[in-house]
């Protein structure tokens, strides 16, 4: 089945604790992507990666780091996490950027930094 | 003036009517707009995308743009509550490879 999978699905940390939330795709899709999505704020993308080793900020990039070895993972580092950090994060793939090429986007991973 | 604004809702229409959504992007240099649903603790799904001005049709949803006026719309006829959701814009920006949403309208259609 064709799927991105992240984990873990819930997680709650503390602040400064290094953490990674991981992203994979079984599609053999290029494009990759991490969002944050807060109430009021919308869905806002954090990084981005057109292929492998390629990776470029989004609009929220700050606080987080991310990294493409190989095609199908894309894991989400937080360093040092802090509480405003706390939010419903999402991965998703596509075989290029644009449609036709549908963009898959992972189940979720709901963050809590306390 | 935020990138991409919707209407925060709630859009509520009865059962069986036609459901307008409307979408609002300050880029003039946007070329791609797309239309996500989002059911409540799910992850959006892509129900739409358009390039060009003018209308494009797929089942019971159309999508209109407008570039000159820089607003896209989406409207689907023959609502269902299956429909009840909350309907995200997203416009291309940053020269192309980045996707910028806006916050999301919900719509509710009552039977």
């Amino acid at each position: 089945e064709a799927q991105v999978t992240q984990n873990p699905r819930y997680l709650i940390t503390v602040t400064g604790k290094k953490l990674t939330v991981t992203c994979s795709q079984n599609m053999n899709h290029e494009y990759m992507s991490w969002y944050r999505q807060d109430p009021g704020l919308g869905l806002r993308q954090i990084y981005y990666s057109m292929n492998v080793e390629v990776t470029d900020k989004g609009d929220v990039p700050e606080g987080y780091k991310v990294s493409r070895k190989e095609k199908r993972n894309f894991p989400l580092i937080l360093e040092s996490p802090s509480p405003n950090q706390t939010s419903l994060y999402f991965c998703a793939s596509s075989l290029h950027f644009l449609p036709p090429d549908t963009q898959y986007f992972g189940p979720g991973t709901r963050l809590t930094v306390l | 003036q935020k990138e991409v604004e919707q209407n925060s809702g709630p859009l509520s229409v009865p059962e069986g009517a036609i459901a307008s959504l409307n979408c609002t992007y300050s880029d003039r240099g946007s070329q791609s707009f797309f239309w996500y649903r989002q059911y409540s603790g799910k992850s959006p799904e892509l129900i739409m995308f358009i390039y060009s001005n003018g209308d494009k049709e797929d089942g019971r949803f159309t999508a209109q743009l407008n570039k000159a006026s820089q607003y896209v719309s989406l409207l689907i006829r023959d609502s269902q509550p299956s429909d009840s959701a909350t309907y995200l814009c997203a416009v291309t920006t940053g020269g192309g490879n980045k996707l910028t949403f806006g916050t999301g309208t919900q719509l509710k259609v009552e039977l």
